[in-house]
């Protein structure tokens, strides 16, 4: 079946430092999405993204997706402590009937 | 737009008794809910697809008779732990797709059975 493994599971950054989570998928995605799940909270939507090659901006977060659409990163430029979080990514198979989601990536900025 | 309201946030229940979560889409249709498990500091667990109408698949590994789906409209999911044990503690999700794009979560579930 369809796995998607996302590195690194912890990480740890001073105030400042970018940040990125990377995203693995073993077979080609449709679409690859972004999750943010505060502490104690649920996960909320970022970003979706569609395109082979596609990069897109949020502020100080860029999303890319694989020319061979079965790989993501999310970029964080600068961390604040509002960053914190656990950063999900998920893909969607090509049926476009199952979304699968990553291990997560969980990041602690120390200010 | 695209909310999806749960209830209840978080239950406490004694082993043995049954729990009915319920997942809203309040502005939206939404044919299709996904119910997930999440275990702390784990991702998402899907546990099953909810289409309206019609019989809930669930995943490997996932009791159908446990874990009782119900979705009777087009806004209304409804999970149900059986008969729920100390092992079913975990925090219980919901999820819709709508028309922008992505999923929508619901609030969360914190079940806990003691």
């Amino acid at each position: 079946g369809q796995q998607v493994m996302q590195i690194p599971q912890y990480q740890h950054v001073q105030e400042g430092e970018d940040f990125t989570t990377y995203c693995n998928s073993s077979t080609t995605l449709s679409n690859i999405q972004w999750y943010k799940q505060r502490p104690g909270g649920h996960p909320v939507f970022l970003i979706q993204l569609v395109k082979s090659g596609e990069v897109k901006k949020q502020k100080r977060l860029t999303f890319q997706f694989g020319e061979a659409k079965k790989n993501s990163s999310l970029h964080i430029t600068a961390t604040q402590t509002t960053d914190v979080g656990t950063y999900f990514c998920a893909g969607l198979n090509n049926a476009g009937n199952m979304l699968t989601f990553g291990g997560g990536t969980r990041l602690m900025v120390k200010p | 737009g695209a909310v999806v309201s749960q209830h209840p946030s978080w239950v406490i229940c004694k082993s043995g008794t049954s729990v009915k979560i319920e997942c809203r889409s309040l502005d939206f249709q939404a044919t299709t809910m996904f119910w997930y498990r999440q275990f702390p500091k784990q991702s998402l667990m899907l546990m099953a697809t909810s289409n309206e109408g019609s019989k809930a698949t669930y995943e490997q590994g996932v009791e159908k008779d446990k874990f009782l789906i119900n979705h009777a409209s087009l806004t209304l999911s409804t999970l149900t732990v059986t008969s729920a044990h100390p092992e079913d503690s975990s925090f219980y999700i919901c999820s819709a797709t709508h028309r922008r794009g992505g999923y929508t979560f619901g609030s969360g579930t914190r079940l806990t059975v003691v």
